[in-house]
This record gives C-alpha cells, sequence and structure tokens, in this order.
C-alpha cells in the first residue's frame, strides 16, 4: 500500500516549457487535490476534484489544468511554465469530508 | 471565507520542555481542523483531527489539540518536547458538509528543538 505517490520528486523547466505532474493513489478515494507550497505562505489549493470526472478551481488555478484520468490517478498540468510557478506541489487524497492524505511532494524549479 | 492563523512563525523550546502551537480560525460554523506535520523534504503527516464531540483529541506521537468555540482557537499541544519533533506544523480547517474536504492552510509554525 503506497499511499499518494508523485512524480518526478525534482523537475527544473526553462520559461515557457510544459510539463504534467503526475499523482497516484491507492486508496480507493473519491476525492483529490492539488496544492502548491510556497515559503512562509502555507498550502493553497490549485485545483481538486470531488470524484472521477469532476474537477474544480481552488484558490490559485491560473496557469494550471487538472484532468481525472480514473478514479487513481489525477495530474497536473502547465502549459507555459513561469518563474512564478517555482514551488513544492502537493497531490493528496481523501474520502469526502474526512483528513486528506498527502504525497511526497514534487519541487519545480522554472528558470 | 474560512482562514486559519497560525501568529507563531517560528519557536524554539528545549527538549523535554512543554509545548503549545497556537491555532486560530474563522469560519461561520463549526468546521473540520487538522494538525498536520511535515519534515524537512516530506509531504505532509496528519497528527490529529477535530470533526465532532470531544474537544480534547489526542494525536500520534502524543501530541494533543482542544478545540475552543468561543476563542475560535485549536491549539497544538504536547507535554514533552523530543528532539525529532523539530519540524514545521500546519494548522489547517475545512468546510462542512461538501461533496470534498477542501482545506485552508494556516502558513506554520518552524519548531525548532535544542538539546
Amino acid at each position: 500500500n503506497a499511499g499518494v505517490t508523485q512524480t518526478p520528486k525534482f523537475q527544473v523547466l526553462k520559461t515557457g516549457q510544459s510539463m504534467t505532474l503526475q499523482c497516484a493513489q491507492d486508496m480507493n478515494h473519491n476525492s483529490m487535490y492539488w496544492y502548491r507550497q510556497d515559503p512562509g505562505m502555507g498550502l493553497r489549493l490549485i485545483y481538486y476534484s470531488a470524484s472521477e470526472g469532476t474537477t474544480d478551481k481552488g484558490e490559485v488555478p491560473n496557469g494550471y489544468n487538472v484532468s481525472r484520468l480514473n478514479k487513481r490517478e489525477f495530474s497536473l498540468r502547465l502549459e507555459s511554465a513561469a518563474p512564478s510557478q517555482t514551488s513544492v506541489y502537493f497531490c493528496a487524497s481523501s474520502e469526502p469530508e474526512n483528513e486528506q492524505y498527502f504525497g511526497p511532494g514534487t519541487r519545480l524549479t522554472v528558470t | 471565507a474560512q482562514s486559519v492563523t497560525q501568529p507563531d512563525i517560528h519557536i524554539t523550546v528545549s527538549e523535554g520542555a512543554s509545548l503549545e502551537l497556537r491555532c486560530n480560525y474563522s469560519y461561520g460554523a463549526t468546521p473540520y481542523l487538522f494538525w498536520y506535520v511535515q519534515s524537512p523534504g516530506q509531504g505532509l503527516q496528519l497528527l490529529l483531527k477535530y470533526f465532532s464531540g470531544d474537544t480534547l483529541v489526542q494525536g500520534i506521537k502524543g501530541f494533543e489539540a482542544e478545540f475552543k468555540r468561543s476563542q475560535s482557537s485549536f491549539n497544538l499541544r504536547k507535554p514533552s518536547v523530543h528532539w525529532s519533533d523539530a519540524a514545521e506544523y500546519f494548522c489547517a480547517v475545512g468546510a462542512r458538509p461538501g461533496t470534498a474536504s477542501k482545506l485552508t492552510f494556516g502558513t506554520g509554525t518552524r519548531l525548532q528543538v535544542t538539546l
């Protein structure tokens, strides 16, 4: 039982490049989330998926897109990376109205 | 909109001393409340949660927290800190009800433990 897994662990992009962050969970959770963590700002919700087939914007969605590929997988895409998107990205999953379980994070640097 | 305030950015305590980390929330009804811990380079681990019932909740690693509705607070406590408790601690509030537990996090408190 791996919990929540994220790939890659580290990534360096040049401004304007695109990439997709992958997230998978094996706990059969319905809800999945993407957060970004910046120093002094805690975690901020980018997008979430309450259940398979649905996605909704969180607090900071601009510059990102998501896909809930199936119940297990929830990907985050940066179409044209900007230095302001340098951050640590965390995926999480939960049953609705229950605690969230977090992945180990992806550290992204955009130069 | 819900919000969380953790007024202490950084706290230093001696090993064996007691610890209290402060958390104040803003929400229109009874919220879901959580404390998470993050070790350097790691993801977040749930320490404890409050949904309803007894306002004093016990968590892992000897931590506890008390929900005080009148003060809109959910402070985290530990009677005797160990060096391995050095980490960053996040308080979070979740809206209820809903089809997903959208959490709002505080900005975190970094705990340093001196030997």
